[in-house]
């Protein structure tokens, strides 16, 4: 059974830094590329960034770019989204998704699975 | 980046009727089109890819159609557990973008 679990979600001030991390089981985590999609409360579905499954490339959306990285560790099965210099519009539930389609080295951001999500909150 | 607009935003529907959403991108998606359904408090779940193409495990009462930038999913004889929000998406680019939802509530 695939799983995704979140963690590292929390109120930060803005300006401050935050590092989520994903725990993935149930599937060969190298073969999938992951990524990160947020929901702002009452708001549709929002893309943040993606890694193709062996690492080799990154994805960020505009609204993050140079505020964000993401990374996988392959041996530990394991997601992480480092955010910095968070604002009020970054506030949201931040999901971890994982792609449909075994590919090590590809990537399309057709999400099969969804994590349960972490809630990130940037207020003063 | 490619916009997705759905409508209506809010549909007013019964048990056993026939629902249809539709969904717009802004420039052509080719078959790239998703749908997902959310559950108040739950994570949105993957129901059709590929314009028409059901997901593991979801009923066959969804279907959904269209091509390059036009798209809809039905509902044929709406059941109590599908009162929820859908969403579609394309994944023609890496950014996969979503619309910005219709909720399906009870009449």
């Amino acid at each position: 059974e695939v799983q995704l679990l979140e963690s590292g979600g929390g109120l930060v001030q803005p300006g401050g830094s935050l590092r989520l991390s994903c725990a993935a089981s149930g599937f060969t985590f190298s073969g999938y590329a992951m990524g990160w999609v947020r929901q702002a409360p009452g708001k549709g579905p929002e893309w943040v960034s993606s890694i193709r499954g062996d690492g080799g490339r990154t994805y960020f959306a505009d609204s993050v770019k140079g505020r964000v990285t993401v990374s996988r560790d392959n041996s530990k099965s394991t997601l992480y989204l480092q955010m910095n210099s968070l604002r009020a519009e970054d506030t949201a539930i931040y999901y971890c998704v994982k792609r449909d389609y075994f590919d090590a080295t590809g990537y399309a951001p057709l999400w099969e699975y969804w994590g349960q999500g972490t809630l990130v909150t940037v207020s003063s | 980046d490619i916009q997705m607009t759905q409508s209506p935003s809010t549909l007013s529907a019964s048990v056993g009727d026939r629902v249809t959403i539709t969904c717009r991108a802004s420039q052509t998606i080719n078959d790239w089109l998703a749908w997902y359904q959310q559950k108040p408090g739950k994570a949105p779940n993957l129901l059709i890819h590929k314009v028409s193409h059901l997901h593991s495990g979801v009923p066959s009462r969804f279907s959904g159609s269209g091509s390059g930038t036009e798209f809809t999913l039905t509902i044929s004889g709406l059941q109590p557990d599908d009162f929820a929000t859908y969403y579609c998406q394309q994944y023609s680019t890496y950014s996969g973008t979503f619309g910005q939802g219709t909720t399906v509530e009870v009449k």
